[in-house]
């Protein structure tokens, strides 16, 4: 079965707060592909990263940051001295193999709300 | 450029009309998607096009009928749907549906409303 599970529904912090987000995935496949995508009010998903099944190096885009653990299925995002305009949600998604690459397993959401 | 465009951004229809919503991108993709998205919920998925042709259905109900005419138009067709239908309709491409690499690009949707 593939499922990614969000268990954080909304998280509510100060700005310039730093911020963890949890992504715990599974699936029986050794090749897979991780997202995540951020979805302000606005509607429109956002992709942010992708990271394959074979690349457990942890990545930083300027405040942005993701650590991949394969020994404990996550895939967890830290946003770094957050801001108002990172308030959306956030999703955690798994592309496996066995859908051809096609299917897109989405999580739940995490709402994160930012304030001044 | 990664831009997918949608339109319309809004639609309110009633039970008995027929609408299409659109779907437009120009980055030489040969995968497209439907999504359908629930306030508070994920996306999910409905229909996938991959080199002009249908690839996955998704189960959806015949009210719902994908037509992709060209690899950059990607076009819903609506008719005799439900209220509970209401939701955001999102389109994605990707640059070829089963290559591992694929990423799915979002468009910025249509926020359906069916009364």
């Amino acid at each position: 079965a593939q499922k990614v599970t969000q268990a954080q529904t909304e998280i509510s912090v100060v700005e310039k707060e730093d911020v963890t987000l949890d992504c715990v995935y599974e699936t029986r496949d050794t090749t897979y592909y991780l997202f995540w995508y951020k979805q302000p009010p606005s509607g429109e998903l956002v992709f942010l990263i992708r990271r394959n099944s074979f690349d457990e190096q942890n990545e930083i885009s300027g405040r942005y940051s993701w650590n991949f653990q394969k020994s404990t299925s996550s895939f967890n995002f830290t946003i770094t001295a957050s801001q108002v305009v990172d308030s959306a949600v956030y999703f955690c998604a798994l592309l496996p193999v066995n859908t051809g690459f096609q299917k897109l397993v989405f999580g739940t959401g995490t709402r994160l709300l930012v304030s001044p | 450029d990664t831009e997918v465009t949608q339109t319309p951004k809004h639609l309110v229809m009633g039970m008995t009309n027929k609408k299409s919503l659109k779907c437009e991108q120009h980055m030489g993709h040969r995968a497209m998607y439907w999504y359908k998205q629930k306030a508070k919920k994920p996306p999910e998925l409905m229909f996938v096009y991959s080199y002009e042709k249908l690839s996955i259905n998704e189960s959806v109900p015949s009210r719902f009928s994908p037509e992709c005419p060209n690899s950059s138009l990607l076009n819903l067709h609506l008719h005799a749907l439900q209220p509970e239908d209401s939701a955001l309709y999102l389109c994605a491409s990707s640059q070829g549906a089963g290559v591992s690499t694929d990423t799915q690009y979002f468009g910025p949707g249509t926020r359906l409303t069916v009364l």
